[in-house]
Protein backbone atom coordinates (compact mmCIF):
# COMPACT_ATOMS: atom_id res chain seq x y z
CA UNK A 1 0.00 0.00 0.00
CA UNK A 2 0.91 3.70 -0.40
CA UNK A 3 0.66 6.74 1.37
CA UNK A 4 1.40 10.21 1.19
CA UNK A 5 2.42 12.65 4.06
CA UNK A 6 2.03 16.72 3.44
CA UNK A 7 3.17 18.16 6.57
CA UNK A 8 2.27 21.52 6.32
CA UNK A 9 -1.59 21.91 6.11
CA UNK A 10 -1.29 25.63 5.81
CA UNK A 11 1.69 27.74 4.19
CA UNK A 12 1.50 31.47 3.84
CA UNK A 13 3.92 33.41 2.23
CA UNK A 14 4.59 36.92 0.96
CA UNK A 15 3.86 37.88 -2.77
CA UNK A 16 7.29 37.42 -4.90
CA UNK A 17 9.38 35.43 -1.89
CA UNK A 18 10.01 31.72 -2.93
CA UNK A 19 8.19 28.54 -1.56
CA UNK A 20 8.34 25.15 -1.05
CA UNK A 21 5.37 22.51 -0.07
CA UNK A 22 6.47 19.47 0.89
CA UNK A 23 5.17 15.68 0.41
CA UNK A 24 6.46 12.69 1.31
CA UNK A 25 5.67 9.25 0.45
CA UNK A 26 5.79 5.94 1.61
CA UNK A 27 5.59 2.96 -1.11
CA UNK A 28 7.01 -1.11 -1.01
CA UNK A 29 6.84 -0.68 -5.22
CA UNK A 30 8.03 1.79 -6.99
CA UNK A 31 5.56 4.90 -7.94
CA UNK A 32 4.49 7.91 -10.23
CA UNK A 33 4.48 10.85 -8.46
CA UNK A 34 2.13 13.97 -9.00
CA UNK A 35 1.45 17.22 -7.94
CA UNK A 36 -1.95 18.77 -8.41
CA UNK A 37 -3.18 22.19 -7.47
CA UNK A 38 -7.13 22.78 -6.77
CA UNK A 39 -8.34 26.87 -6.78
CA UNK A 40 -11.94 27.31 -4.93
CA UNK A 41 -14.81 25.52 -6.24
CA UNK A 42 -13.25 23.97 -8.71
CA UNK A 43 -11.63 20.43 -9.57
CA UNK A 44 -7.79 19.61 -9.46
CA UNK A 45 -5.09 20.76 -12.33
CA UNK A 46 -2.30 19.05 -12.73
CA UNK A 47 0.88 20.68 -12.31
CA UNK A 48 3.71 18.56 -13.54
CA UNK A 49 4.44 14.74 -12.71
CA UNK A 50 7.21 12.74 -12.58
CA UNK A 51 7.45 10.05 -14.25
CA UNK A 52 11.63 8.75 -14.75
CA UNK A 53 14.75 10.42 -15.92
CA UNK A 54 15.76 13.80 -14.40
CA UNK A 55 15.00 14.11 -10.90
CA UNK A 56 13.95 17.74 -11.56
CA UNK A 57 10.72 18.17 -12.89
CA UNK A 58 8.89 21.34 -14.46
CA UNK A 59 5.43 22.27 -14.65
CA UNK A 60 2.77 24.99 -15.42
CA UNK A 61 2.73 28.41 -13.94
CA UNK A 62 6.39 28.64 -13.02
CA UNK A 63 6.73 25.68 -10.40
CA UNK A 64 9.12 22.85 -10.47
CA UNK A 65 9.86 19.77 -7.92
CA UNK A 66 12.28 17.61 -7.55
CA UNK A 67 12.38 13.62 -6.78
CA UNK A 68 14.71 12.59 -3.96
CA UNK A 69 14.53 8.29 -4.05
CA UNK A 70 16.59 8.24 -0.66
CA UNK A 71 14.49 10.51 1.16
CA UNK A 72 10.90 9.35 -1.06
CA UNK A 73 10.30 13.18 -1.08
CA UNK A 74 8.73 15.10 -3.83
CA UNK A 75 8.31 18.67 -2.57
CA UNK A 76 6.76 21.43 -4.77
CA UNK A 77 8.90 25.16 -5.59
CA UNK A 78 8.91 28.01 -7.10
CA UNK A 79 11.15 30.71 -6.67
CA UNK A 80 8.71 33.73 -7.07
CA UNK A 81 4.69 33.30 -5.63
CA UNK A 82 2.06 35.76 -6.94
CA UNK A 83 -0.92 36.64 -5.84
CA UNK A 84 -2.82 34.08 -7.98
CA UNK A 85 -1.25 31.54 -6.80
CA UNK A 86 -3.27 31.32 -3.86
CA UNK A 87 -4.91 27.73 -3.94
CA UNK A 88 -4.36 24.11 -2.42
CA UNK A 89 -2.14 22.08 -3.67
CA UNK A 90 -2.17 18.07 -3.48
CA UNK A 91 0.42 15.69 -4.22
CA UNK A 92 -0.59 12.12 -5.09
CA UNK A 93 1.41 9.20 -6.11
CA UNK A 94 0.10 6.25 -8.44
CA UNK A 95 2.09 2.66 -8.49
CA UNK A 96 4.19 1.92 -11.53
CA UNK A 97 3.86 -1.62 -11.85
CA UNK A 98 0.08 -2.71 -12.01
CA UNK A 99 -2.25 -1.80 -14.26
CA UNK A 100 -5.15 -0.06 -13.35
CA UNK A 101 -3.82 1.29 -9.48
CA UNK A 102 -5.22 3.79 -7.94
CA UNK A 103 -4.03 6.93 -7.20
CA UNK A 104 -2.98 8.04 -3.82
CA UNK A 105 -3.45 11.51 -2.52
CA UNK A 106 -1.80 13.38 0.52
CA UNK A 107 -4.49 15.81 2.59
CA UNK A 108 -3.24 18.79 0.85
CA UNK A 109 -1.56 22.04 1.53
CA UNK A 110 -3.10 25.52 1.62
CA UNK A 111 -0.72 28.05 0.04
CA UNK A 112 -2.13 31.85 1.14
CA UNK A 113 0.15 34.36 -0.88
CA UNK A 114 -0.07 37.66 1.23
CA UNK A 115 0.28 41.38 -0.55
CA UNK B 1 -12.30 20.65 -26.35
CA UNK B 2 -11.90 17.40 -24.13
CA UNK B 3 -12.95 17.11 -20.61
CA UNK B 4 -15.03 15.81 -17.83
CA UNK B 5 -18.68 17.86 -17.05
CA UNK B 6 -19.96 17.55 -13.58
CA UNK B 7 -23.68 18.69 -12.94
CA UNK B 8 -25.06 20.21 -11.00
CA UNK B 9 -22.69 22.55 -9.56
CA UNK B 10 -24.80 23.09 -6.45
CA UNK B 11 -27.46 20.23 -5.21
CA UNK B 12 -29.76 19.94 -2.36
CA UNK B 13 -30.92 17.57 -0.52
CA UNK B 14 -33.85 16.91 1.61
CA UNK B 15 -33.70 14.25 4.62
CA UNK B 16 -34.73 10.94 3.48
CA UNK B 17 -33.65 11.47 -0.43
CA UNK B 18 -31.64 9.91 -2.74
CA UNK B 19 -29.80 12.41 -5.23
CA UNK B 20 -27.64 11.73 -8.54
CA UNK B 21 -24.76 13.64 -9.48
CA UNK B 22 -23.43 13.58 -13.18
CA UNK B 23 -20.34 12.81 -14.35
CA UNK B 24 -19.99 12.85 -18.21
CA UNK B 25 -16.48 12.91 -20.03
CA UNK B 26 -15.39 13.23 -23.74
CA UNK B 27 -11.55 12.18 -23.13
CA UNK B 28 -12.15 8.45 -24.47
CA UNK B 29 -10.83 7.23 -20.79
CA UNK B 30 -11.25 3.87 -19.69
CA UNK B 31 -11.11 4.72 -16.08
CA UNK B 32 -13.46 7.18 -13.93
CA UNK B 33 -13.78 7.77 -10.17
CA UNK B 34 -15.74 9.43 -7.57
CA UNK B 35 -14.31 11.26 -4.79
CA UNK B 36 -15.96 13.05 -1.48
CA UNK B 37 -13.92 16.12 -0.42
CA UNK B 38 -14.46 17.34 3.35
CA UNK B 39 -12.64 20.28 4.32
CA UNK B 40 -8.79 19.57 6.01
CA UNK B 41 -9.40 15.55 4.27
CA UNK B 42 -8.46 15.60 1.21
CA UNK B 43 -9.83 13.30 -1.47
CA UNK B 44 -11.05 9.93 -0.12
CA UNK B 45 -12.41 7.80 -2.95
CA UNK B 46 -16.01 6.55 -2.77
CA UNK B 47 -15.64 3.93 -6.20
CA UNK B 48 -14.15 3.20 -9.10
CA UNK B 49 -14.34 1.95 -12.32
CA UNK B 50 -11.75 0.89 -14.83
CA UNK B 51 -13.97 -0.49 -17.87
CA UNK B 52 -17.91 -0.34 -18.41
CA UNK B 53 -20.34 -2.75 -16.68
CA UNK B 54 -17.67 -2.79 -13.70
CA UNK B 55 -17.08 -0.87 -10.78
CA UNK B 56 -15.51 -1.42 -6.91
CA UNK B 57 -15.93 0.38 -4.10
CA UNK B 58 -13.60 2.53 -2.83
CA UNK B 59 -12.50 3.81 1.03
CA UNK B 60 -15.68 5.33 1.92
CA UNK B 61 -18.42 3.67 -0.63
CA UNK B 62 -21.30 3.03 2.58
CA UNK B 63 -24.32 5.22 1.54
CA UNK B 64 -23.22 5.77 -2.24
CA UNK B 65 -24.12 3.53 -5.60
CA UNK B 66 -22.40 3.92 -8.77
CA UNK B 67 -23.40 2.45 -12.38
CA UNK B 68 -21.33 2.40 -15.60
CA UNK B 69 -23.65 1.33 -18.56
CA UNK B 70 -21.12 3.86 -20.89
CA UNK B 71 -17.63 4.57 -21.00
CA UNK B 72 -18.28 8.11 -21.02
CA UNK B 73 -20.65 8.14 -17.57
CA UNK B 74 -20.34 7.45 -14.44
CA UNK B 75 -23.56 8.65 -12.24
CA UNK B 76 -22.74 8.74 -8.56
CA UNK B 77 -26.24 8.44 -6.01
CA UNK B 78 -26.13 9.56 -2.35
CA UNK B 79 -28.60 7.82 -0.66
CA UNK B 80 -30.40 8.37 2.54
CA UNK B 81 -27.96 5.78 4.29
CA UNK B 82 -25.35 8.15 4.09
CA UNK B 83 -26.07 9.78 6.99
CA UNK B 84 -23.65 13.18 6.62
CA UNK B 85 -23.61 13.42 2.75
CA UNK B 86 -22.51 17.24 2.93
CA UNK B 87 -19.54 17.77 0.98
CA UNK B 88 -17.73 18.65 -2.51
CA UNK B 89 -17.92 15.65 -4.91
CA UNK B 90 -15.32 15.48 -7.55
CA UNK B 91 -15.38 12.98 -10.55
CA UNK B 92 -12.04 12.38 -12.09
CA UNK B 93 -11.27 10.02 -15.12
CA UNK B 94 -7.79 8.63 -16.38
CA UNK B 95 -6.36 6.49 -18.90
CA UNK B 96 -5.24 3.13 -17.51
CA UNK B 97 -1.60 3.29 -17.88
CA UNK B 98 0.22 3.61 -14.73
CA UNK B 99 1.88 6.59 -15.72
CA UNK B 100 -1.31 9.04 -17.05
CA UNK B 101 -2.06 11.34 -15.17
CA UNK B 102 -6.18 11.88 -13.59
CA UNK B 103 -8.49 14.60 -15.29
CA UNK B 104 -10.66 16.30 -12.68
CA UNK B 105 -14.81 17.67 -13.46
CA UNK B 106 -15.28 21.17 -11.35
CA UNK B 107 -17.03 19.58 -8.81
CA UNK B 108 -20.94 19.25 -7.12
CA UNK B 109 -21.37 20.91 -3.67
CA UNK B 110 -24.10 18.70 -2.12
CA UNK B 111 -25.92 20.19 0.71
CA UNK B 112 -28.68 19.43 3.17
CA UNK B 113 -31.42 20.99 3.87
Amino acid sequence: AQSVTQLDSQVPVFEEAPVELRCNYSSSVSVYLFWYVQYPNQGLQLLLKYLSGSTLVKGINGFEAEFNKSQTSFHLRKPSVHISDTAEYFCAVRPRDNYGQNFVFGPGTRLSVLP
Amino acid sequence: DGGITQSPKYLFRKEGQNVTLSCEQNLNHDAMYWYRQDPGQGLRLIYYSQIVNDFQKGDIAEGYSVSREKKESFPLTVTSAQKNPTAFYLCASSLRQAHQPQHFGDGTRLSIL
